[in-house]
């Protein structure tokens, strides 16, 4: 069984400061990195994705890879009330799916 | 640009009634469609997916069935509902290369 752990949470921060999700996967030979925003009673959206080849970074959001570790972060800067929401991790393996944790739910409080 | 259409948003069925949730992508051609439920307090299960036209791959054996009768229309059957269907379904759709995408989901409440 291919597993995506994360933390259900909620996580708690204040506004402006810099929210960390993280999850972890157990399939090593993952190739690619997804990370998921979902407002309650809404679906899933992307927000950005990553390869096993290094980081990225867009906007206020960061998404680090650590291979050896098996686990994917995604980092939020100046966070907002706006950015409360459960965020999924997704990781694809050699097959056709993608395989989701269940989510860490963030609430940025004003 | 891609879009993805799934209907209905919500949907309430009795035990034992029939079930038909229908999804459609437009602006891709041969995407690979997916079937996705979200019960609550639990993560996205993969039900089906379809990687061409009558191609069904199925992950969970339940009383749940997919057809892909044409290369951008993706359906989710059931003959009888049970309790334990309900649940939001989400459509998604990718091709090589590019990430997952969801349609808008369907609640659905079975009775």
């Amino acid at each position: 069984q291919k597993e995506v752990e994360q933390n259900s949470g909620p996580l708690s921060v204040p506004e402006g400061a810099i929210a960390s999700l993280n999850c972890t996967y157990s399939d090593r030979g993952s190739q690619s990195f997804f990370w998921y925003r979902q407002y309650s009673g809404k679906s899933p959206e992307l927000i950005m994705f990553i390869y096993s080849n290094g980081d990225k970074e867009d906007g206020r959001f960061t998404a680090q890879l650590n291979k050896a570790s098996q686990y994917v972060s995604l980092l939020i800067r100046d966070s907002q009330p706006s950015d409360s929401a459960t965020y999924l991790c997704a990781v694809k393996g050699s097959g056709y799916a993608l395989n989701f944790g269940k989510g860490t739910s963030l609430l940025v409080t004003p | 640009s891609q879009t993805i259409h799934q209907w209905p948003a919500t949907l309430v069925q009795p035990v034992g009634s029939p079930l038909s949730l229908e999804c459609t992508v437009e602006g891709t051609s041969n995407p690979n469609l997916y079937w996705y439920r979200q019960a609550a307090g639990r993560g996205l299960q993969l039900l089906f997916y379809s990687v061409g036209i009558g191609q069904i791959s199925s992950e969970v054996p339940q009383n749940l069935s997919a057809s892909r009768p044409q290369d951008r229309q993706f359906i989710l059957s059931s003959k009888k509902l049970l309790l334990s269907d309900s649940g939001f379904y989400l459509c998604a759709w990718s091709v090589p290369g590019l990430p997952l995408h969801f349609g808008n989901g369907t609640r659905l409440t079975v009775t």
